[in-house]
């Protein structure tokens, strides 16, 4: 089994529409982060955990929020979707704060 | 503030041909350097990270990268690609102080091997 998982792989939603991206990670790392992939802009980070109880806002964070559930488990969600959130996400964890191991990715696409 | 820039958004090499990635960063204090490599319709795999002590790093499917800190760069070379090794490349820093733990990204290289 993969150590960190997204779910769904692939989403299609409208305009308006909230919608929740999940991660599950069994590595038992404490730190967690989401990001975003868009052609030629490489991966900008969205939001960042460093443990249960910590929250923080990445560099593009304006129009997600996210849910630390669990240590295995951080959440982002999109309150209102919109066609400029069209993008492939990656939720990735480190237990150093130095190298991160990523999930597959999630690839939303607004309408 | 830390900062990546990947010189070359594409490079096209034929294959068993020498190739190099470029990526220069900006950081005022010390670095962690990485290269993770993408293949298509897949999450990010680590290739090889420059942590500290010996400048030269090797890491898997034959790259190398090697750290250059008075001209700020990190680059990727392999001396014979194949095919496989068609993918996109990113470069990422984290440093000391407030940006540790955070990664920041170039803007990625995509790779394309030619027959």
């Amino acid at each position: 089994d993969a150590d960190v998982t997204q779910t769904p792989r692939n989403r299609i939603t409208k305009t308006g529409k909230r919608i929740m991206l999940e991660c599950s990670q069994t590595k038992g790392h404490d730190r967690m982060y989401w990001y975003r992939q868009d052609p030629g802009l490489g991966l900008r980070l969205i939001y960042y955990s460093f443990d249960v109880k910590d929250i923080n806002k990445g560099e593009i964070s304006d129009g997600y929020s996210v849910s630390r559930q669990a240590q295995a488990k951080f959440s982002l969600s999109l309150e209102s979707a919109i066609p400029n959130q069209t993008a492939l996400y990656f939720c990735a964890t480190s237990d150093s704060g130095t190298e991160q191991y990523f999930g597959p990715g999630t690839r939303l696409t607004v309408t | 503030a830390q900062s990546v820039t990947q010189l070359d958004s594409q490079v096209p090499v034929f294959e068993e041909a020498p190739v190099e990635l470029r990526c220069n960063y900006s950081s005022s204090v010390s670095v962690y350097l990485f290269w993770y490599v993408q293949y298509p319709n897949q999450g990010l795999q680590l290739l090889l990270k420059y942590l500290s002590g010996s400048t030269l790093v090797k890491g898997i499917n034959g790259f190398e990268a090697e750290f250059n800190k008075s001209q700020t760069s990190f680059h990727l070379r392999k001396p014979s690609v194949h095919i496989s090794d068609t993918a996109e490349y990113f470069c990422a820093v984290t440093s000391w102080g407030t940006s540790y733990g955070k990664l920041t990204f170039g803007q990625g290289t995509i790779l394309t091997v030619h027959p």
